[in-house]
């Protein structure tokens, strides 16, 4: 059964710093990966999908790296701001059936000015 | 091109009322998939459902809870007899077409925040 696992739970960070939140998750044989922020009382907002067959996606001053044999993922985000504020969260597909993910409990991210 | 619309986006049921939660899709999406948000809890999985077919319910409840998606119209999740406990945040998701293959993100609504008092 696929987890999926975000560390730390927390984090707060200067504005300006480089930052980096991580996702693992058990079983390899993933299809792809996304990260979303999530807004407090808001929905989410997709940030970047990773394919099976990609290291690697970046949007602006994201970065977010995929390693499927060690089945890990990272989000780095440069220069931080503090409208980076609100908690990031990476799905994987239980399936085949794209829609069906299943979700990290989350890093809340804080930046401060 | 409006995104995944909800609502209502906040409702307040009394013990043993019922909840009738709406999802309208994006424009050329359809497929639904229905997510809950417990307090301290990650998003999980509800069910997933084309136009007139449940495809997946594995994350629903076995008993109160019931969702559709009509040939017309949007897609109901329908919570009878509410507790205390399905207070939560409940999200409705849509794609063109699923499969990972698509490499179509999913793209999520805004919410719909249930308080049972």
């Amino acid at each position: 059964k696929q987890e999926v696992t975000q560390i730390p739970a927390a984090l707060s960070v200067p504005e300006g710093e480089n930052l980096v939140l991580n996702c693992s998750f058990t079983d390899s044989a993933i299809y792809n990966l996304q990260w979303f922020r999530q807004d407090p009382g808001k929905g989410l907002t997709s940030l970047l999908l990773i394919q099976s067959s990609q290291r690697e996606q970046t949007s602006g001053r994201l970065n977010a790296s995929l390693d499927k044999s060690s089945g890990r993922s990272t989000l780095y985000i440069a220069a931080s701001q503090p409208g980076d504020s609100a908690t990031y969260l990476c799905a994987v597909p239980s399936d085949n059936q794209g829609g069906k993910l299943i979700f990290g409990q989350g890093t809340e991210l804080s930046v401060k000015p | 091109n409006a995104g995944v619309m909800q609502n209502p986006r906040h409702l307040v049921r009394r013990r043993g009322q019922e909840a009738r939660l709406r999802c309208s899709p994006m424009k050329g999406h359809s497929h639904v998939y229905w997510y809950r948000q417990l307090p301290e809890e990650g998003l999980k999985f509800m069910v997933y459902l084309q136009k007139e077919n449940i495809i997946d319910e594995s994350g629903m409840p076995k008993e109160r809870f019931s969702a559709e998606f009509p040939k017309e119209g949007p897609s109901i999740l329908r919570i009878q007899q509410v507790v205390r406990g399905d207070s939560a945040a409940y999200f409705c998701a849509s794609s063109p077409v699923p499969g990972h293959s698509s490499g179509n993100t999913i793209y999520f609504g805004e919410g719909s925040w249930l308080t049972v008092v």
